[in-house]
């Protein structure tokens, strides 16, 4: 089966310019996460969809980010306007409850790695 | 809120050796997951291996085993007979069982380097 995918691979951008992101989920995957990675650390969760409602968004810097599931299939995260500090790797992941089971493997992307200069 | 510790940032095995990577973790709760994911160069976490709490027995798969000691809140991962396909960061993750707020809370990450 396909996996998760994501674009774009690599984005360069100035500080206070705005940025997009893409990711397609599994076919089928019910439950969407989007994940920062900064150099050094590990993922930390910014926004979690089931279906096209969201479910935990308590993380996500609401004033810069934003992010919607068109249809409970794609999501897109955006920020606007992007600092310096946003610079890290976003991961996408799906898993395939509606219902999620604590203990259900995550399926990652290959992340966009977003340099803001 | 949980926190997830990994003390080693860089660990070094030869090829075919074993090398043990250590998670400890804080938590006031009984009953949650724990995970080791790996993650290549090419970004894409894969889950490795998973643990319940509830569960004495340690999980293994295949080369991949965990030393699981719920009141230490230890939790380490041990690869056997390392491979070179095996060089990647190694991230710790704790996941609560209860319904409310159970993201996934990962450590800092540990780099395996694998020497031939």
């Amino acid at each position: 089966e396909a996996g998760v995918a994501q674009s774009p691979r690599y984005k360069i951008i100035e500080k206070r310019q705005s940025v997009a992101f893409w990711c397609n989920p599994i076919s089928g995957h019910a439950t969407l996460y989007w994940y920062q990675q900064i150099l050094g650390q590990g993922p930390k969760l910014l926004i979690q969809f089931q279906n096209n409602g969201v479910v935990d968004d308590s993380q996500l810097p609401k004033d810069r980010f934003s992010a919607e599931r068109l249809k409970g299939v794609d999501s897109t995260l955006k920020i606007q306007p992007a600092k310096l500090e946003d610079s890290a790797v976003y991961l996408c992941a799906s898993s395939p409850r509606h219902r999620v089971r604590a203990n259900e493997k995550l399926f990652f992307g290959s992340g966009t790695q977003l340099s803001v200069l | 809120a949980q926190t997830v510790t990994q003390s080693q940032p860089e660990m070094s095995v030869q090829e075919a050796e074993t090398v043990t990577l250590s998670c400890t973790y804080d938590t006031s709760e009984s009953d949650y997951y724990l995970f080791w994911y790996k993650q290549p160069p090419s970004r894409q976490m894969i889950l490795v291996i998973r643990q319940e709490a509830y569960k004495q027995q340690n999980a293994t798969e295949n080369r991949f085993s965990v030393n699981f000691q719920k009141a230490a809140k230890s939790f380490s991962l041990k690869i056997s007979d390392s491979q070179l396909g095996d060089a990647a960061m190694y991230f710790c993750a704790y996941r609560s069982a209860k319904a409310a707020g159970n993201k996934l809370t990962f450590g800092g990450g540990t780099r395996v380097l694998v020497k031939p």
